[in-house]
């Protein structure tokens, strides 16, 4: 069983609609849990990070995680084109002093005007 | 502020060829660095985690020998792809661990394409 799972899509949506990307884990003993956005041929950026249970919003970004069932989630409000990416769920595990993070598949995202 | 640079962002070598990648943190100092390499509809997979001033830490499966890392500054971190072949033709990306006392991030550099002929 992989650490981190996330269905690898592609999800396509109509310009506005709500977006909702989701990812499982495996280890309880997770803490921290990250959204990264990732443009075709570019690097990931960070876009969110919750600790722990509970919600995060960033404009129109809300991240959720609920560590009972051990599920991650990230939803788009009012999805725009720009927003056409490969969204990457991640989590981190403290090893060695440093965080190594442990990335999902990611999930192709196509917003179409 | 936190921007992670590297060079080049494509690069076309042949069989056999050695190729080296720079990682760069532009505005802060990265004591971490990480490298990761992401094949096509895949996601990151990390090759190996350097700090400054001593030596990589590879990820279980990833050969040493064929992929040095350097750590020489608190800013500059290479990879270097030895002997390269067109198995190692990959996405390549590191990252730099801002290391801050309140919140440790990573921020990622834009890639760099290889492609091994």
């Amino acid at each position: 069983q992989k650490e981190v799972e996330q269905d690898p899509g592609p999800l396509s949506v109509p310009e506005g609609a709500i977006v909702s990307l989701n990812c499982t884990y495996s280890n309880s003993a997770f803490q921290y849990f990250m959204w990264y956005r990732q443009y075709s041929r570019k690097g990931p950026e960070l876009l969110m990070y919750t600790y722990s249970s509970g919600n995060k919003e960033d404009g129109r970004f809300t991240a959720q995680v609920d560590k009972s069932s051990k599920y991650i989630s990230l939803f788009i409000r009012d999805s725009q084109p720009s927003d056409s990416a490969t969204y990457l769920c991640a989590t981190e595990l403290s090893s060695r002093g440093y965080n190594k993070l442990i990335f999902g598949a990611g999930t192709r995202l196509a917003v179409h005007p | 502020g936190a921007v992670v640079s590297q060079h080049p962002s494509w690069v076309i070598c042949k069989s056999g060829t050695s190729v080296k990648i720079e990682c760069r943190s532009l505005d802060f100092q990265a004591t971490t660095m990480f490298w990761y390499r992401q094949f096509p509809k895949q996601s990151l997979m990390l090759m190996a985690t350097s700090n400054e001033g001593s030596k990589a830490t590879y990820e279980q499966g990833v050969e040493k020998d064929k992929f040095l890392i350097n750590h020489a500054s608190l800013t500059l971190s290479t990879l270097t792809v030895t002997s390269a072949h067109p198995e190692d033709s990959s996405f390549y990306i590191c990252s730099a661990d801002t290391g801050t006392s309140i919140r440790r991030e990573q921020y990622f550099g834009p890639g760099t394409r290889l492609t091994v002929t």
